[in-house]
Protein backbone atom coordinates (compact mmCIF):
# COMPACT_ATOMS: atom_id res chain seq x y z
CA UNK A 1 0.00 0.00 0.00
CA UNK A 2 1.20 3.57 -0.73
CA UNK A 3 3.03 5.59 2.47
CA UNK A 4 3.25 9.47 2.56
CA UNK A 5 6.15 10.25 5.37
CA UNK A 6 6.39 13.01 7.03
CA UNK A 7 8.64 14.91 9.82
CA UNK A 8 7.04 14.71 13.23
CA UNK A 9 7.48 17.99 14.01
CA UNK A 10 8.59 21.35 12.99
CA UNK A 11 10.13 24.44 14.91
CA UNK A 12 9.78 27.87 13.34
CA UNK A 13 10.15 31.76 14.92
CA UNK A 14 7.47 34.22 14.03
CA UNK A 15 8.00 35.68 11.10
CA UNK A 16 10.30 33.32 9.79
CA UNK A 17 9.26 30.45 6.81
CA UNK A 18 8.35 27.28 7.62
CA UNK A 19 8.63 24.16 5.41
CA UNK A 20 6.96 21.27 6.34
CA UNK A 21 7.55 17.96 3.80
CA UNK A 22 5.55 14.80 2.93
CA UNK A 23 7.19 11.78 0.85
CA UNK A 24 6.35 8.98 -1.21
CA UNK A 25 6.98 6.97 -3.99
CA UNK A 26 6.62 9.10 -7.11
CA UNK A 27 4.36 11.75 -4.90
CA UNK A 28 5.37 14.05 -7.72
CA UNK A 29 3.00 11.87 -10.36
CA UNK A 30 0.49 12.66 -7.72
CA UNK A 31 -1.36 15.31 -6.57
CA UNK A 32 -1.02 16.22 -2.81
CA UNK A 33 -2.74 18.48 -0.99
CA UNK A 34 -2.33 19.49 2.68
CA UNK A 35 -4.76 19.94 6.10
CA UNK A 36 -4.23 21.87 8.98
CA UNK A 37 -6.11 21.02 12.05
CA UNK A 38 -5.50 22.99 15.25
CA UNK A 39 -6.66 21.27 19.17
CA UNK A 40 -10.51 20.05 19.09
CA UNK A 41 -11.18 21.51 15.89
CA UNK A 42 -11.81 19.55 12.60
CA UNK A 43 -9.24 19.66 9.80
CA UNK A 44 -9.50 22.58 6.93
CA UNK A 45 -7.94 22.10 3.41
CA UNK A 46 -5.11 24.55 3.05
CA UNK A 47 -3.62 23.58 -0.38
CA UNK A 48 -4.94 21.18 -3.33
CA UNK A 49 -3.47 20.03 -6.27
CA UNK A 50 -0.03 20.58 -5.47
CA UNK A 51 -0.25 24.27 -5.15
CA UNK A 52 -3.37 25.77 -5.34
CA UNK A 53 -5.25 27.65 -2.11
CA UNK A 54 -8.79 27.43 -1.53
CA UNK A 55 -10.67 30.90 -0.82
CA UNK A 56 -9.99 32.02 2.48
CA UNK A 57 -6.76 30.70 3.06
CA UNK A 58 -3.75 33.44 3.10
CA UNK A 59 -1.43 33.66 0.92
CA UNK A 60 1.47 32.43 2.98
CA UNK A 61 0.80 29.06 2.39
CA UNK A 62 2.20 27.92 -0.66
CA UNK A 63 2.97 24.32 -1.77
CA UNK A 64 4.86 22.39 -4.56
CA UNK A 65 5.33 18.76 -5.51
CA UNK A 66 8.07 16.97 -7.78
CA UNK A 67 10.12 13.87 -7.55
CA UNK A 68 9.23 11.72 -4.28
CA UNK A 69 8.34 15.21 -2.03
CA UNK A 70 5.64 17.51 -1.92
CA UNK A 71 6.31 20.38 0.68
CA UNK A 72 4.03 22.66 2.27
CA UNK A 73 5.79 26.14 3.01
CA UNK A 74 3.86 29.09 5.31
CA UNK A 75 5.77 32.40 4.56
CA UNK A 76 5.91 34.80 7.65
CA UNK A 77 4.56 32.44 9.86
CA UNK A 78 2.20 33.53 12.68
CA UNK A 79 1.36 32.27 15.87
CA UNK A 80 -2.27 31.37 14.86
CA UNK A 81 -0.29 29.03 12.35
CA UNK A 82 0.54 26.43 15.32
CA UNK A 83 -1.30 23.20 14.37
CA UNK A 84 -0.90 19.86 12.88
CA UNK A 85 -0.24 19.76 9.58
CA UNK A 86 -1.21 16.46 7.01
CA UNK A 87 -0.42 16.24 3.82
CA UNK A 88 -2.57 13.59 1.19
CA UNK A 89 -2.48 11.71 -1.84
CA UNK A 90 -4.85 9.12 -3.98
CA UNK A 91 -3.82 6.08 -5.13
CA UNK A 92 -5.11 2.96 -6.15
CA UNK A 93 -8.66 3.90 -5.11
CA UNK A 94 -7.40 5.06 -1.73
CA UNK A 95 -7.03 8.56 0.08
CA UNK A 96 -3.50 8.13 2.13
CA UNK A 97 -2.71 10.44 4.93
CA UNK A 98 0.87 11.44 5.87
CA UNK A 99 1.28 11.17 9.71
CA UNK A 100 1.28 14.51 10.35
CA UNK A 101 3.96 17.46 11.62
CA UNK A 102 3.39 19.25 14.48
CA UNK A 103 3.95 22.69 13.48
CA UNK A 104 5.70 25.01 16.79
CA UNK A 105 5.84 28.49 16.40
CA UNK B 1 -22.79 27.35 3.35
CA UNK B 2 -21.63 23.68 3.19
CA UNK B 3 -22.68 22.24 6.49
CA UNK B 4 -22.15 18.67 7.33
CA UNK B 5 -23.09 17.24 10.64
CA UNK B 6 -22.33 13.67 12.14
CA UNK B 7 -24.22 11.71 14.63
CA UNK B 8 -24.57 8.61 15.77
CA UNK B 9 -21.76 8.03 17.99
CA UNK B 10 -21.60 6.78 21.42
CA UNK B 11 -20.20 3.99 23.52
CA UNK B 12 -20.45 0.54 22.31
CA UNK B 13 -19.48 -3.26 22.90
CA UNK B 14 -16.86 -5.15 21.04
CA UNK B 15 -18.11 -7.23 18.26
CA UNK B 16 -21.46 -5.11 18.08
CA UNK B 17 -22.71 -2.85 15.16
CA UNK B 18 -23.28 0.87 14.85
CA UNK B 19 -24.59 3.50 12.28
CA UNK B 20 -23.08 6.40 11.66
CA UNK B 21 -24.97 9.59 9.79
CA UNK B 22 -23.84 12.80 7.97
CA UNK B 23 -26.71 15.41 7.43
CA UNK B 24 -25.54 17.25 4.80
CA UNK B 25 -26.30 20.97 3.45
CA UNK B 26 -25.47 24.17 1.75
CA UNK B 27 -24.85 22.71 -1.16
CA UNK B 28 -25.85 20.19 -4.08
CA UNK B 29 -25.44 17.13 -2.28
CA UNK B 30 -26.36 14.47 -5.16
CA UNK B 31 -23.36 15.77 -7.43
CA UNK B 32 -20.60 15.54 -4.77
CA UNK B 33 -18.71 12.32 -3.83
CA UNK B 34 -18.43 11.94 0.32
CA UNK B 35 -15.87 10.20 2.51
CA UNK B 36 -15.78 8.87 6.32
CA UNK B 37 -12.30 9.96 7.74
CA UNK B 38 -11.19 8.74 11.28
CA UNK B 39 -9.06 9.99 14.25
CA UNK B 40 -8.35 7.72 17.35
CA UNK B 41 -7.53 9.58 20.08
CA UNK B 42 -4.24 11.62 20.10
CA UNK B 43 -3.09 10.39 16.57
CA UNK B 44 -3.39 11.49 12.87
CA UNK B 45 -5.80 10.94 10.36
CA UNK B 46 -7.02 7.78 8.96
CA UNK B 47 -9.41 7.19 5.35
CA UNK B 48 -12.22 5.28 5.62
CA UNK B 49 -14.14 4.93 2.59
CA UNK B 50 -15.57 7.49 -0.06
CA UNK B 51 -18.51 6.78 -1.99
CA UNK B 52 -19.50 8.67 -5.72
CA UNK B 53 -21.65 11.18 -5.92
CA UNK B 54 -24.72 8.47 -6.86
CA UNK B 55 -23.39 5.56 -4.84
CA UNK B 56 -22.05 3.77 -8.07
CA UNK B 57 -18.71 3.04 -7.03
CA UNK B 58 -17.45 2.77 -3.08
CA UNK B 59 -14.22 2.04 -1.71
CA UNK B 60 -12.97 1.10 1.97
CA UNK B 61 -9.66 1.32 3.54
CA UNK B 62 -8.11 -2.25 4.04
CA UNK B 63 -8.47 -1.92 7.84
CA UNK B 64 -12.11 -1.84 7.49
CA UNK B 65 -12.65 -3.92 4.58
CA UNK B 66 -15.23 -6.42 5.26
CA UNK B 67 -17.10 -4.68 8.47
CA UNK B 68 -17.95 -1.22 7.61
CA UNK B 69 -19.78 -0.03 4.34
CA UNK B 70 -20.46 3.45 3.45
CA UNK B 71 -23.73 4.24 1.54
CA UNK B 72 -25.86 7.68 0.83
CA UNK B 73 -29.10 8.66 0.48
CA UNK B 74 -29.66 11.77 -1.49
CA UNK B 75 -32.96 12.04 -1.05
CA UNK B 76 -32.15 12.52 2.56
CA UNK B 77 -29.13 14.23 1.94
CA UNK B 78 -27.48 11.24 4.05
CA UNK B 79 -24.19 10.13 3.94
CA UNK B 80 -24.02 6.71 6.04
CA UNK B 81 -21.22 4.36 7.69
CA UNK B 82 -22.66 0.61 8.66
CA UNK B 83 -20.07 -0.34 11.24
CA UNK B 84 -20.21 -4.37 12.22
CA UNK B 85 -18.16 -6.13 14.51
CA UNK B 86 -16.72 -3.19 15.78
CA UNK B 87 -13.29 -3.35 17.89
CA UNK B 88 -11.15 -0.89 20.53
CA UNK B 89 -8.99 0.17 17.32
CA UNK B 90 -12.14 1.43 15.86
CA UNK B 91 -12.59 3.81 18.79
CA UNK B 92 -11.84 7.47 16.76
CA UNK B 93 -13.76 10.00 15.83
CA UNK B 94 -15.52 9.87 12.64
CA UNK B 95 -15.36 12.89 10.19
CA UNK B 96 -17.26 12.94 6.90
CA UNK B 97 -16.03 15.00 4.62
CA UNK B 98 -17.54 16.62 1.04
CA UNK B 99 -14.72 16.70 -1.93
CA UNK B 100 -13.78 19.75 -2.98
CA UNK B 101 -14.99 19.46 -6.70
CA UNK B 102 -17.55 17.64 -8.18
CA UNK B 103 -16.42 14.84 -10.39
CA UNK B 104 -13.10 14.46 -8.16
CA UNK B 105 -12.37 11.67 -5.34
CA UNK B 106 -10.46 14.19 -3.57
CA UNK B 107 -9.61 16.77 -1.87
CA UNK B 108 -11.83 17.20 0.96
CA UNK B 109 -13.00 20.58 0.87
CA UNK B 110 -15.19 20.57 3.50
CA UNK B 111 -15.48 18.74 7.26
CA UNK B 112 -18.17 18.40 9.92
CA UNK B 113 -17.38 18.27 13.31
CA UNK B 114 -16.42 15.09 14.20
CA UNK B 115 -18.80 12.04 16.29
CA UNK B 116 -16.78 9.87 18.95
CA UNK B 117 -17.07 6.33 18.43
CA UNK B 118 -15.96 4.48 21.54
CA UNK B 119 -15.88 0.64 21.76
CA UNK B 120 -15.06 -0.59 24.77
CA UNK B 121 -16.61 -3.29 27.33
Amino acid sequence: SYELTQPPSVSVSPGQTASITCSGDKLGDRYASWYQQKPGQSPILVIYRDTKRPSGIPERFSGSNSGNTATLTIGATQAVDEADYYCQAWASSTAVFGGGTKLTV
Amino acid sequence: QVRLVESGGGVVQPGTSQRLSCAASGFSFSTYGMHWVRQAPGKGLEWVAVIAFDGSNKYHADSVKGRFTISRDNSKNTLYLQMNNLSPDDTAVYYCAKVLVDGDWVPFGSWGQGTLVTVSS
